[in-house]
């Protein structure tokens, strides 16, 4: 069974630009979280889809941030215009639905966004 | 509010000896505690987890987990360490309700086993 795939593992971009960060969870789980971990600090919480519909997005930090899950399968999340302090490691998890808080979610390699 | 503390940015320790790395929590109710690890280069895998029952928890790589519901503790452990174990661990919480809460992670500890 493949695992949590994201895409790109790095990019590189000037304060100003747009990026856009792609999650494929694995297969069947209804439950896809975005995380982001800045340099040495902990792995923040940004949002949770079930299916296509946004459960908590308590942790975006502002509305430069776009999170979409089209038909229930991957996700992107877009940040527009970026800036120095979004640079860190996007995470991208996944888990069954119906499980509650029992669940076991399930991490992606992450993307590595570096703004310059 | 959830919070998880873990107080060792790295240990060290020498290859057959036993390891541990520490984490306590804080969590309204009950709660639901898991370790991951994260190898260079590599994303988070899952080690183990606690729901609930026996304290002790056994899990990947011959790692183990006692949680101590008194002192707010998971201790992650391993009896003999190899050189291979040296990663950057991750202990996390959520509390027990219904939904699918999001993980609460501490900022990692950073493990070195030594040849």
């Amino acid at each position: 069974e493949a695992g949590v795939t994201q895409f790109p593992s790095h990019s590189v971009i000037e304060k100003g630009q747009t990026v856009t960060l792609r999650c494929d969870p694995i297969s069947g789980h209804d439950n896809l979280y975005w995380y982001r971990r800045v340099m040495g600090k902990e792995i923040k919480f940004l949002l949770h889809f079930v299916k296509e519909s946004k459960q908590d997005e308590s942790g975006m930090p502002n509305n430069r941030f776009l999170a979409e899950r089209t038909g229930g399968t991957y996700s992107t999340l877009k940040v527009q215009p970026a800036e120095l302090e979004d640079s860190g490691v996007y995470f991208c998890a996944s888990s069954q639905g119906g499980t509650g808080g029992r669940g076991t979610q399930y991490f992606g390699p992450g993307t590595r966004l570096t703004v310059l | 509010a959830q919070s998880v503390a873990q107080p060792e940015d790295q240990v060290n320790v020498a290859e057959g000896n036993p390891l541990t790395v520490k984490c306590t929590y804080s969590v309204s109710g009950n709660p639901y505690l898991f370790w991951y690890v994260q190898y260079p280069n590599r994303g988070l895998q899952f080690l183990l987890k606690y729901i609930t029952g026996d304290n002790l928890v056994k899990g990947s790589y011959g790692f183990e987990a006692e949680f101590n519901k008194s002192q707010t503790s998971f201790h992650l452990k391993k009896p003999s360490a190899l050189v291979s174990d040296s990663a950057l661990y991750f202990c996390a919480v959520r509390p027990d309700l219904s939904g699918n809460t999001p993980l609460v992670f501490g900022k990692g500890t950073r493990l070195s086993v030594i040849a």
